[in-house]
């Protein structure tokens, strides 16, 4: 079965720093883009970071700096280092699958809750 | 960067209903949008992809269109499941952009 799993989300106070992890099953990373998308409580779902199959990377303007999305193809995970956390980065952070760019991302994981305050 | 100006933000409507929903880019863009459904507490899921065409997860009832910078989602019958959050998003150069959402309630 294709699941994504999310895990290292937590409470941390502003100007912390955090560490996610989204862990692949049914597929391999190395030949997917993988995107992490988050969503404030209440709020619409905001883009954040990419890797592409290639570890080229891109982020959000509002991250970018702050947040370093890296791989583990042994470990077929893919991470979202967090610093200088802000209370606006509050929210539940997915992460998804992208096959190739005609497709968009198809799989989601549950998410997982950062709390910055 | 491309801004995806959805609408309308909220939508009231009745079991048996045909809805639209409409994302309008701020440029010319290829077919690089995808819908997406999510249920509160849940992740996104899915339902068109290359502006057009259906997953096997959307019900036939669901449907698309594009024409110029406009995106189009139908729901030719709406069932008691359809009521939900509905997002664009534009992912042909980054950033990615979500529209602002679209809640359908039951009226």
């Amino acid at each position: 079965e294709v699941q994504l799993v999310e895990s290292g989300g937590g409470l941390v106070q502003p100007g912390g720093s955090l560490r996610l992890s989204c862990t692949a099953s049914g597929f391999m990373i190395r030949s997917n883009y993988m995107s992490w998308v988050r969503q404030a409580p209440g709020k619409g779902l905001e883009w954040v970071s990419i890797i592409y199959s290639d570890g080229s990377t891109f982020y959000a303007d509002s991250v970018s700096a702050r947040f370093d999305i890296s791989r583990d193809i042994s470990k077929n995970t893919v991470y979202l280092q967090m610093s200088d956390l802000r209370p606006e980065d509050t929210g539940l952070y997915f992460c998804a699958r992208e096959v190739h760019a005609f497709f968009g991302m198809d799989v989601w994981g549950q998410g997982t809750t950062v709390t910055v305050s | 960067d491309i801004q995806m100006t959805q609408s309308p933000s909220s939508l009231s409507a009745s079991v048996g209903d045909r809805v639209t929903i409409t994302c309008r880019a701020s440029q010319l863009i290829r077919d690089d949008v995808a819908w997406y459904q999510q249920k509160p507490g849940k992740a996104p899921k899915r339902l068109i992809y290359a502006a057009t065409r259906l997953t096997s997860a959307a019900p036939s009832t669901f449907s698309a269109s594009s024409s110029g910078t406009e995106f189009t989602l139908t729901i030719s019958s709406l069932q008691p499941e359809d009521f939900a959050t509905y997002y664009c998003l534009q992912h042909q150069s980054h950033p990615y952009t979500f529209g602002q959402g679209t809640r359908l309630e039951i009226k």
